[in-house]
């Protein structure tokens, strides 16, 4: 069981908002930047968002993060068939001394 | 360009042990908190370790305490896994994980392409 609570799966089709959601406690995401990254099947996993909200360069400005108390969300607006993947979230957890990821989601475009 | 990769994974029997090196390039090894991350078959990311740039602050996952060990050797730019007394549940993919900052308690903004390693009698 991961420390941080993102939902199973997630799904939107083409055009489409969808939202993730990550849920943690005081010990990280109250108190630490969350970070989010993608995976695609049989590849390593990428940094879409660091520090809450910003993005790396070359990461399209149709995802975009935020943070609220101890929940995170990760939004991809404008969806598009290459955004099929999994998403994961993390952040330091001052309690534990690590970093801890979520569960992941996995986003199907239909 | 920026890139990390991950050698030493292989097929070992329970109770063995590996060493993985991940070898860096294109940055200032020297600057960066580096991680080790690893995803079982069909599961989800866990992170493994930590070493801060200096070697200063090292922090493990509970689940690999007291077996491995992460180390660096800042003049080879090599970032270095030590696995002991490895068990099934150990079978995954360990990718390394460069960190934002200084640090390593940010975000994993480089991450190398992973190495299987695959515990079994």
């Amino acid at each position: 069981q991961s420390v941080l609570t993102q939902p199973r799966s997630a799904s939107g089709t083409p055009g489409q908002r969808v939202t993730i959601s990550c849920s943690g406690s005081s010990s990280n995401i109250g108190i630490n930047t969350v970070s989010w990254y993608h995976q695609l099947p049989g590849t390593a996993p990428k940094l879409l968002i660091h520090s809450n909200n910003q993005r790396p360069s070359g990461v399209p400005d149709r995802f975009s993060g935020s943070k609220s108390g101890t929940s995170a969300s990760l939004a991809i607006s404008g969806l598009q068939s290459e955004d099929e993947a999994d998403y994961y979230c993390a952040t330091w957890d001052d309690s534990l001394n690590g970093m801890v990821f979520g569960g992941g989601t996995k986003l199907t475009v239909l | 360009q920026v890139q990390l990769v991950e050698s030493g994974g292989g097929v070992v029997q329970p109770g063995w042990s590996l060493r993985l090196s991940c070898a860096a390039s294109g940055f200032t090894f020297s600057s960066f908190g580096m991680h080790w991350v690893r995803q079982a078959p069909g599961k989800g990311l866990e992170w493994v370790a930590v070493i801060w740039h200096d070697g200063n602050k090292i922090y493990y996952g509970d689940p690999v305490k007291g077996r491995f060990t992460i180390s660096r050797d800042n003049s080879k730019n090599t970032l270095y896994l030590e696995m002991n007394s490895l068990r099934v549940e150990d079978t995954a993919v360990y990718y390394c994980a460069r960190d934002r900052y200084s640090s390593g308690n940010d975000a994993f903004s480089v991450w190398g392409q992973g190495t299987l390693v695959t515990v079994s009698s």
